[in-house]
């Protein structure tokens, strides 16, 4: 079981729809959760980082987390083509004061115009 | 305020030679942590450091060596180049004080090896 799991896609969604993007992870305690969006041949950019249960929201972009299900998902509203990119989560995995981001391979997304 | 700086942007390689990348991290930072991207296996961590000390190491061979200096700039090196070694490498630097800290990419170094 990888630690960290996506799925790869390509999840295409229609330009104005809502895309829903999911990450679940293996390690129960696991405390940071964060949503790269990564364009092609560009580097990572972080779009939210979420440490509690339930929602965050950040302009179109909503992260939520359920530690019980050990499951995070991002929730794009009124997606645009400019949002066509691959979203990576990460997870800051626990253990002894150190930290080591452990990243999914990511769901490429792909709004329809 | 200036972002996570690598250097060079692209390098090409022959098999069997060493290379060394550089990474400077956002003012204050004291955490750099190392990944390798390729198409097949995602981002692959190879190390964080956090002021001068290796904190943590991925999974990679001895040939993959890193360091960070006092003004928090990180380097790593590869030695004795592989075909398989060519991918991005990508920098990312943190506050790294607590679990709760957000990391930002560097544009990444493209290796080659050939």
């Amino acid at each position: 079981q990888k630690e960290v799991e996506q799925n790869s896609g390509p999840l295409s969604v229609p330009e104005g729809a809502i895309a829903s993007l999911n990450c679940t992870y293996s390690d129960r305690g696991s405390q940071s959760f964060f949503w790269y969006r990564q364009y092609s041949g560009k580097s990572p950019e972080l779009i939210m980082s979420i440490y509690s249960n339930g929602d965050k929201e950040d302009g179109r972009f909503t992260a939520q987390l359920n530690k019980a299900s050990q499951y995070v998902s991002l929730l794009i509203r009124d997606s645009q083509p400019s949002d066509s990119a691959t979203y990576l989560c990460a997870v800051n995995k626990a253990g002894s004061g150190t930290y080591k981001y452990i990243f999914g391979t990511g769901t490429r997304l792909k709004v329809l115009a | 305020k200036a972002g996570v700086t690598q250097t060079p942007r692209y390098l090409i390689k022959t098999r069997g030679q060493q290379v060394t990348l550089s990474c400077s991290p956002i003012s204050g930072h004291r955490s750099v942590s190392w990944y390798q991207q390729t198409p097949g296996q995602g981002l692959q961590f190879l190390f964080e450091y956090f002021s001068e000390t290796q904190r943590n190491k991925g999974n990679f061979p001895g040939r993959f060596s890193g360091r960070q200096f006092s003004n928090s700039r990180s380097e790593m090196n590869v030695s004795t180049l592989e075909l398989g070694d060519s991918a991005l490498y990508l920098c990312a630097s943190s506050l790294g004080v607590t679990m709760n800290t957000e990391a930002f990419f560097g544009q990444g170094t493209r290796l080659t090896v050939v």
